[in-house]
């Protein structure tokens, strides 16, 4: 398996523009997760789905801020519009229910000028 | 989830065995504590996860204390790819429970 998969691995945005993170999870895993890391907060969990359906969104810090999962090997979380405070490391991570481990992906830094 | 306290940093030198300590003494019966490492600029891995027998793996010992109100990661012969930050986690197992980080302690591993 080529693990959690998430693209683009650099993105460089200006303010105002809508940008679109993906993330494609490990085959079977049905728990999906979105962090956001920055040095200032460390890493924050935004979402998590479970078989598709988000179960916890109390981390996603606005309205600008969007996740959607439309089937089991998908997953976007979008921004828009986007703001400077918004440039950070996006991870996303995948884990099967009755698993131990949670996989992350290469995460996507994301610069907002 | 119960919370966790972790030191914000640690040394080590090379060769040596790196114990990390973390506390958790609001643990409840059915949760389990977990370590996962960041090293730099990649996300986070999975290192190790017990309830209340010691644990080993090829990476790492995970030693909880009695009560369960404490646990130590210990990495035997700490090398300089070790160096990260570690993460410890309480929550329980079963069914489709949210992961939390907190800050964790950065390791640091000296030549």
């Amino acid at each position: 398996d080529a693990g959690v998969i998430q693209s683009p691995r650099h993105e460089v945005t200006e303010m105002g523009q809508e940008v679109t993170l993906r993330c494609k999870p490990i085959s079977g895993h049905n728990s999906l997760f979105w962090y956001r890391q920055t040095m200032m907060r460390g890493l924050e969990l935004l979402i998590y789905f479970n078989n598709n359906v988000p179960i916890d969104d109390s981390g996603m810090p606005e309205d600008r801020f969007s996740a959607k999962m439309p089937n089991a090997s998908f997953s976007t979380l979008k921004i828009q519009p986007s703001e400077p405070r918004d440039s950070a490391v996006y991870f996303c991570a995948s884990r099967r229910d009755r698993g131990n481990e949670a996989f992350f992906g290469q995460g996507t830094r994301l610069t907002v000028v | 989830d119960a919370k966790t306290t972790q030191p914000p940093s640690m040394d080590c030198a090379e060769g040596r065995a790196a114990n990390l300590p973390c506390n958790h003494s609001t643990i409840s019966g059915n949760e389990y504590v977990y370590w996962y490492r960041q090293i730099h600029s990649q996300g986070p891995q999975y290192i190790i996860h017990g309830l209340k027998n010691n644990e080993t793996n090829e990476m790492a010992s995970l030693i909880i204390t009695e009560d369960r109100k404490s646990s130590t990661l210990i990495l035997p012969h700490a090398t300089l790819r070790d160096t990260a930050v570690y993460y410890c986690i309480v929550r329980v197992k079963e069914g489709a429970q949210k992961l939390v980080f907190g800050q964790g302690t950065r390791l640091t591993i000296n030549p």
